[in-house]
């Protein structure tokens, strides 16, 4: 059975700072997605990012990068330059690329970027 | 921009009243899901569907039911609410045929059962 640990639940960090968000999975599968969701409060769960496990280049969008280890089956988020709007619950997901198509998650990070 | 809707976003009823929460979503896709989730918490899948006239239950028990008669629409119902009940639930929607393997939620229905 595939799970998704999130060790952190909650973190803060300095407007402008850097953080980074820890995830694991496992998972006995090759082929496989992972996702950060963020959960702004009181308003609707979006994709940060994703990252396909057959790339070795971590994914990257604006502000937001991935580390991704596979044989370590690792998956963080770094922030960069953080703003108050990241304040949110971030969530780390897994799918696999074919079966079942159940998500997984994990149990969330509560982030909050501090003035 | 995700084009999935839930309705109503807020709800306030007394026990043993019956309860449909509606989601439906334009975009086409074939998977549907409800997530139970309590402020702030993580996600229980407690519904999903791979497409009309298929629904399964998920890893968390519940008392609701929902249907997929209609492949935009999948509806969560609740015979008799309780307490227990209150919550938030997510409704979510995916492609099976698309390549990014994104999940789209709604805004969400805030279920209060007093």
């Amino acid at each position: 059975a595939q799970t998704v640990t999130q060790s952190q639940p909650e973190m803060s960090v300095q407007e402008a700072e850097t953080v980074t968000l820890s995830c694991t999975y496992d998972t006995s599968e090759n082929n496989y997605y992972l996702f950060w969701y963020k959960q702004p409060p009181s308003r609707q769960m979006i994709l940060v990012i994703r990252q396909e496990a057959y790339k070795q280049q971590n994914a990257t969008e604006n502000r937001f990068s991935v580390n991704f280890q596979k044989a370590a089956k690792s998956f963080s988020l770094k922030i960069s330059d953080s703003q108050l709007g990241d304040t949110a619950m971030y969530f780390c997901a897994f799918i696999l690329t074919s079966g079942t198509y159940k998500y997984i998650f994990g149990t969330g990070t509560r982030l909050k970027v501090l003035a | 921009e995700a084009d999935i809707y839930q309705t109503p976003r807020y709800l306030v009823i007394g026990t043993g009243k019956k309860i449909t929460l509606e989601c439906s979503q334009t975009m086409g896709h074939d998977k549907m899901y409800w997530y139970q989730q309590d402020p702030g918490m993580e996600l229980h899948l407690i519904h999903y569907s791979y497409g009309v006239n298929s629904t399964e239950k998920g890893d968390l028990s519940s008392e609701s039911t929902v249907s997929r008669i209609r492949t935009e629409h999948f509806p969560l119902t609740l015979e008799s609410a309780r307490p227990s009940h209150t919550s938030q639930y997510l409704c979510a929607s995916t492609a099976s045929s698309g390549i990014t393997g994104e999940l789209f939620f709604g805004e969400g229905s805030r279920l209060t059962v007093l």
